[in-house]
């Protein structure tokens, strides 16, 4: 059973415009979270976390929103640009981040210019 | 800081044979993470270190599959008598264990090609 599920495949954003990638998950001793961006043949590069302590992250024109009680968080990308076209993974993990991490199956985003 | 480093980057080799990955974390980082990502899913994990202490393994890791990390630095992934459903990008992870949070940092993989 996938504990993170990621479950839009793909979604295309104008250029300029707001990204919102969705991320739900089942295992409520989840308490950290992190996004990754993947481009092809690359491995994924860290983009953003936030610790079930908070609500909320931001870094530059990325934002982590976490719900608790719903089991579920969002990337929101802003203003969108066409080098932000790639696959987008969800993790999570138990214990502040020290146990491995669980990924969802990604979303890949293109942003059109 | 030079990141994480994985070799070789590609390896084709025809089933049965033996391969070796060799991943070399980020300095300092005393956590070491080995992955594997199939074509359409996120990484799944397959083992860690703490240091060259090998703290847990997945079930998805056969015993064909073996990892170590000697001395705390490097570690390598080898995979015996390999089968075509090995195919997959292997992936390296290191971290620095704190009081607070772990995040962990992905090197370029290592693709593998059983024929």
């Amino acid at each position: 059973d996938q504990q993170v599920k990621q479950n839009s495949p793909s979604l295309s954003v104008q250029e300029g415009r707001i990204s919102i990638l969705n991320c739900d998950y089942t295992n409520s001793m989840f308490d950290y979270f992190l996004w990754y961006k993947k481009y092809p043949a690359e491995g994924p590069t860290f983009l953003i976390s936030i610790s079930s302590i908070k609500d909320k992250n931001e870094d530059g024109r990325f934002t982590v929103f976490l719900n608790k009680s719903a089991k579920h968080l969002s990337l929101h990308i802003v203003p969108s640009q066409p080098g932000d076209s790639a696959v987008y993974f969800c993790a999570a993990s138990e214990n502040s981040g020290n146990t491995p991490l669980v990924f969802g199956k990604g979303t890949r985003l293109s942003v059109i210019a | 800081d030079t990141g994480v480093s994985q070799n070789p980057r590609h390896k084709i080799t025809k089933r049965g044979q033996n391969v070796t990955f060799r991943c070399d974390p980020i300095s300092e980082h005393n956590r070491l993470y080995w992955y594997r990502q199939t074509l359409g899913q996120g990484p799944e994990f397959l083992t860690y270190f703490q240091n060259e202490a090998q703290l847990e393994k997945s079930r998805l890791l056969s015993d064909r599959f073996s990892a170590e990390r000697p001395k705390g630095s490097f570690s390598t992934l080898e995979i015996q008598r390999t089968e075509q459903g090995d195919s997959a990008m292997y992936l390296c992870a290191s971290s620095f264990l704190n009081s607070f949070t772990d995040t962990q940092y992905f090197g370029p993989g290592t693709r593998l090609t059983v024929l």
